[in-house]
């Protein structure tokens, strides 16, 4: 298993400022996910990071809004960019553990953009 | 593209009942299944997982079925507590086979156990 934190847990930002949201795990993992969780909404995910190499975004995300950021094996930053309403969300991290896959996450950060 | 549906979206049930929640998936080359819960205004925890290769499986009162073929899991709750209060979401691999560690979640059944 991993154990994975995340800070901030929750922010209350005004809209065109930025938040940079930490991900922490406790083991070593070579890729580390980033979802989006709107209101009433699923998951979606954003993007995959990789240490050593430039983040892989999914369609509708673009690194210019989303910086990611993966400088060693157990840790990740995700930056959310001049923000709107609209981002306000809970942004969670994964990783995956073990031959089997099986994903874990962390506790997720609550934004609210003002 | 992987699909995720989840059946029913909402279930309001009296504690002690058994409850069956279903989730069906579109792109069968999966190489798992996963289950999570969801407590309000938190993180996923991780319930159970289920290999491409295994029919089930189980943890204490949760039960959990996968039927490629037809594109199908269900999770079983036995004897449900108000504490099994929660949302439950299923994920798949985006990409069926190819994508590993990226998922694709329904839109998750919301469950209300009542004393």
């Amino acid at each position: 298993s991993a154990v994975i934190s995340q800070k901030p847990s929750r922010d209350i930002c005004q809209r065109g400022t930025s938040l940079t949201i930490q991900c922490q795990v406790d083991s070593q993992v070579t890729m580390m996910f980033w979802y989006r969780q709107q209101p009433g909404q699923s998951l979606t995910l954003i993007a995959t990071a990789n240490q050593g190499s430039e983040a892989t975004y999914e369609s509708g995300f673009v690194i210019d809004k989303f910086p990611i950021s993966r400088p060693n094996l157990t840790f990740s930053t995700l930056t959310v960019s001049n923000m709107s309403p609209e981002d306000s969300s809970i942004y969670l991290c994964s990783v995956d553990a073990g031959s089997s896959y099986e994903q874990y996450f962390g506790p997720g950060t609550r934004l609210t953009v003002t | 593209k992987q699909e995720v549906t989840q059946i029913p979206a909402a279930l309001s049930v009296p504690e002690g009942e058994n409850l069956v929640l279903n989730c069906s998936f579109t792109d069968s080359a999966i190489y798992n299944l996963q289950w999570f819960r969801q407590d309000p205004g938190k993180g996923l925890t991780s319930l159970l997982l289920i290999q491409s290769s295994q029919r089930e499986q189980t943890s204490g009162r949760l039960n959990a079925s996968l039927d490629k073929s037809s594109g199908r899991s269900t999770l079983y709750i036995a004897a449900s507590q108000p504490g099994d209060s929660a949302t439950y979401l299923c994920a798949g691999p985006n990409a069926g086979g190819t994508s590993y560690g990226k998922l694709t979640f329904g839109q998750g059944t919301i469950l209300t156990v009542h004393p």
